[in-house]
């Protein structure tokens, strides 16, 4: 398996416009998780999903940021206005339910910088 | 609420030492727990987890991780340290109650390998 898939893997844009980031869980995994890392706040779940629902999104910061999982092969990120604060490297991980946890497979990340 | 602190922010050793990386937990019932790694500019990689049974859990890359319930930790040792060890080491812990879809991450801990 390729492992999870991220793409782009760096973003530069300016501040107002949209950014979509993209994500390919590996196949079979039915929970995927959208995290982001700053130097101020490390890690930072931002939403999940299960078999292709969104389950918990209580870490999306604003109503800017929306999150898609159309089908189990595919997911998006979106940020629509971007603004110099999202800068940082979000990260895709999906996960197969195991003995009442789920164990994380990451994505190498996509660097947003938002000019 | 589970919450995971890592005291250490950044511990420098002279390749060939031993390591012991710190993790302290706060969680209502019974943790899963888990220790990743972080290369520059790659996404985590799961080094180890601890669900049940032994205490004492072998990772990859001669790692392993000692689950004490007494003291709420969790911590990391690796015998003899190689220069390629130095990267970002976070600790995670999930579970059942209520958290067991998602983990919360410790801050991180950098290591810096001294030649």
């Amino acid at each position: 398996d390729a492992g999870v898939i991220q793409s782009p893997r760096h973003e530069v844009t300016e501040m107002g416009q949209e950014v979509t980031l993209r994500c390919k869980p590996i196949s079979g995994h039915d929970y995927l998780f959208w995290y982001r890392q700053t130097m101020m706040r490390g890690l930072e779940l931002l939403i999940y999903f299960n078999n292709n629902v969104p389950i918990d999104d209580s870490g999306m910061p604003e109503d800017r940021f929306s999150a898609k999982m159309p089908n189990a092969s595919f997911s998006t990120l979106k940020i629509q206005p971007s603004e110099p604060r999202d800068s940082a490297v979000y990260f895709c991980a999906s996960s197969k339910w195991f003995s009442g946890a789920n164990v994380l497979t990451f994505g190498a990340g996509s660097r947003l910088t938002v000019l | 609420a589970q919450s995971v602190t890592q005291p250490d922010i950044h511990i420098t050793v002279s390749e060939g030492a031993s390591l012991e990386l710190r993790c302290n937990y706060s969680y209502g019932a019974t943790p899963y727990l888990f220790w990743y790694v972080q290369s520059p500019g790659q996404g985590l990689q799961l080094l180890l987890k601890y669900f049940s049974g032994d205490t004492l859990v072998q990772g990859i890359k001669g790692f392993e991780a000692e689950f004490k319930r007494s003291q709420s930790s969790f911590n990391l040792r690796k015998p003899s340290v190689h220069w390629s060890d130095a990267a970002e080491y976070f600790c995670a812990v999930g579970g059942v109650t209520g958290g067991g879809n998602k983990l919360t991450f410790g801050t991180g801990t950098q290591l810096k390998v001294e030649l």
